[in-house]
Parts: C-alpha cells; sequence; structure tokens
C-alpha cells in the first residue's frame, strides 16, 4: 500500500514568518493529495487539497505544491499568525473514475507560531 | 444540519469489557470511516465502509468489529477492551454525487477511550 512520511514533526516560527512541511509518497499512482489541520482538541479539517494534473494551488495565504517525478508535495504557510498553530497533516490517495481510494496520512506536524 | 457526529465522547473502560462507539451522518455520504489517534502515530485507519452493507479493514483492524447497518450511521465495537485500544477515535465521512468536492473526509468530534 502507500507509504506516506512528513517531515517536520515539529516546527516552531516567528509570527510573520513563513512555514513549509513536506511530505513524500510511494506510490506512483496517487493522484489527490489533501492537507488537514487539527486544532488542540478539535477535529480535523481540510485545509487545502492538489490533485496531479496541477502543480500548485494557492487559497490566501496556504498554497500546496506538488512535483510528481519526485512524489513529493509541501504546504506552505506564508505570514504566519498565532492562529496557524495546530497539527497539520497531509495524505495521499487514489481516485479511478468515481472509484475514490481511503486515504493514507503521514505522521502529523505540530507547527506553533509564536506572537 | 449537524455533519458528523459521535457518541460518547468520553468513556473509561475496565480490561475485557466491550463497548460500542457510534458514529452518525446527515450528509448522504456514501463512503465512512473508524480512525484512531495516538501521539506522534498519526490518522490510522480502523475500518471503513463504501456502502451500506460493506465494510472493509483498514491498516489496524485488529480487535474492532464494525456494522454499516444503515447508510447513515457506522458502529465500531470492541469486544474485550485492552490497555493498548487507549486512544482517541474519529469518525469520518465522504463522496456525495451532490458534492463537487467528493474527496473531502468530515470527521467528527472524536471519542477519548480509556482503557484500565
Amino acid at each position: 500500500g502507500e507509504n506516506v512520511e512528513q517531515h517536520p514533526s515539529t516546527l516552531s516560527v516567528q509570527e510573520g514568518d513563513s512555514a513549509v512541511i513536506k511530505c513524500t509518497y510511494s506510490d506512483s499512482a496517487s493522484n489527490y493529495f489533501p492537507w488537514y489541520k487539527q486544532e488542540l482538541g478539535k477535529r480535523p479539517q481540510l485545509i487545502i487539497d492538489i490533485r496531479s494534473n496541477v502543480g500548485e494551488k494557492k487559497d490566501q495565504r496556504i498554497a500546496v505544491t506538488l512535483n510528481k517525478t519526485a512524489k513529493h508535495f509541501s504546504l506552505h504557510i506564508t505570514e504566519t499568525q498565532p492562529e496557524d498553530s495546530a497539527v497539520y497533516f497531509c495524505a495521499a490517495s487514489i481516485r479511478r473514475g468515481s472509484t475514490l481510494g481511503r486515504l493514507y496520512f503521514g505522521r502529523g506536524t505540530q507547527l506553533t507560531v509564536w506572537p | 444540519n449537524a455533519g458528523v457526529t459521535q457518541t460518547p465522547k468520553f468513556r473509561v473502560l475496565k480490561t475485557g469489557q466491550s463497548m460500542t462507539l457510534l458514529c452518525a451522518q446527515d450528509m448522504n455520504h456514501e463512503y465512512m470511516y473508524w480512525y484512531r489517534q495516538d501521539p506522534g502515530m498519526g490518522l490510522r485507519l480502523i475500518h471503513y465502509s463504501v456502502g451500506e452493507g460493506t465494510t472493509a479493514k483498514g491498516e489496524v483492524p485488529d480487535g474492532y468489529n464494525v456494522s454499516r447497518l444503515k447508510k447513515q450511521n457506522f458502529l465500531l465495537g470492541l469486544e474485550s477492551a485492552a490497555p493498548s485500544q487507549t486512544s482517541v477515535y474519529f469518525c469520518a465521512s465522504s463522496y456525495s454525487l451532490q458534492e463537487d468536492s467528493r474527496e473531502t473526509q468530515y470527521f467528527g468530534p472524536g471519542t477519548r477511550l480509556l482503557v484500565l
């Protein structure tokens, strides 16, 4: 099955700086890559996703890039704010037509943004 | 819409006891999932279902059973609880033909289980 590795496991940044979290995947057939954010004591929630037919996607201060050749994708958060502090999970999945595969999650990155 | 709900929110069991966790969704989703979350281990899939009456094993299925008798409900059972099953359990659902983003998984609030 798919294996998703995520780095770093912890990341501390100063407010206003950028944060980058990287993930690699093993199955070249994977074509859907979401990122979930989990605040302390809360449920994971989708913040952005990318499909393999695009290389980059942006949504305000967050962006995700995908390198299919190298089989890695990254989450970029610019102008970080204390409310960005949370655990971030990357995941990979295979979608074939209308058939959805299960998500394979990375182990998570604890991001702390210091004011 | 309530989205995805889970009961109970918190439970303490003694080793060997059994219990059932209930997940309910009102989004008409086809797929439902049970995950466990342990520190440093991320979200690990226990069992999942791609439709009413169907279930499949995930990566950590041992010690758990599931049933999906109704489309909106997904039950997770622990037949004989062990301390290693102390964890936070999340249910999730996805995939409705009416949604643009069919892959998005919506999570419940979680159930904290402590096995003594």
